[in-house]
């Protein structure tokens, strides 16, 4: 079965370095997506992506970070100077359709990232 | 703002029992509401609910949505260890091109022998 895969799995990094999250969503899927989870809380949205766009993002996504779709199969997610706070489970999701057709999205298996 | 609510926050039953899980929403303009079972990292989906009293049914779960009332509800019967995890509820909105989906806090089951 087709599925997202998210790299590294897991990352420690010094606070204010640059971290970038890597995903390869479902070949033919179109819509692409960031979530984070702080430990404990609950999953919450950062940002959507199609059509080599940003299509939406929450409060969270703010300078700091960026999104891109480098090539054909990659979707990167760049914290440019990590904080503390940004310590969470990033997780990267594909859908085929967007909300339109209330599409499932597929989530991958996360990248936890800890900023010392 | 959009809010998902989900109860009980945590719940610990014995194989074979029988659970129900809830899920209410307040959206603005509701599209569709997910369920996804979250063991140790990705939330793996489960259901997609858009029409009011339809029951979507996989094995031992199946779920409702009423959208009169604003909430869903999943049950599942005769559960086993496997059953563990953590099971969340999301919303999709008819905001944005994309979906974009709004999570409850989610609710903890713990199946014991």
């Amino acid at each position: 079965e087709p599925e997202v895969t998210q790299t590294p799995s897991h990352q420690v990094t010094q606070m204010g370095q640059e971290v970038i999250l890597r995903c390869v969503p479902i070949s033919n899927h179109l819509y692409f997506y960031w979530y984070r989870q702080i430990l404990g809380q609950k999953v919450e949205f950062l940002v959507s992506f199609y059509n080599n766009e940003i299509s939406e993002k929450s409060e969270i996504f703010d300078d700091q970070f960026s999104v891109e779709r480098p090539d054909g199969s990659n979707f990167t997610l760049k914290i440019r100077s990590t904080k503390l706070e940004d310590s969470a489970m990033y997780f990267c999701a594909s859908s085929a359709l967007g909300r339109a057709s209330g599409n499932t999205i597929y989530f991958g298996e996360g990248s936890w990232l800890t900023v010392v | 703002e959009d809010k998902v609510v989900q109860s009980p926050l945590s719940l610990v039953v014995h194989e074979g029992d029988t659970v129900t899980l809830n899920c209410s929403y307040e959206v603005t303009n509701f599209r569709s509401l997910l369920w996804y079972k979250q063991e140790k990292k990705a939330p793996t989906f489960l259901f997609m609910l858009t029409s009011s009293g339809i029951e979507k049914k996989s094995g031992r779960l199946s779920s409702i949505l009423d959208k009169k009332e604003l909430f869903s509800i999943l049950n599942i019967t005769a559960t086993q260890t496997g059953d563990s995890a953590v099971y969340l509820c999301a919303e999709i909105s008819n905001t944005g091109t994309a979906s974009k989906l709004t999570f409850g806090t989610g609710t903890r089951l713990q199946v014991t022998l």
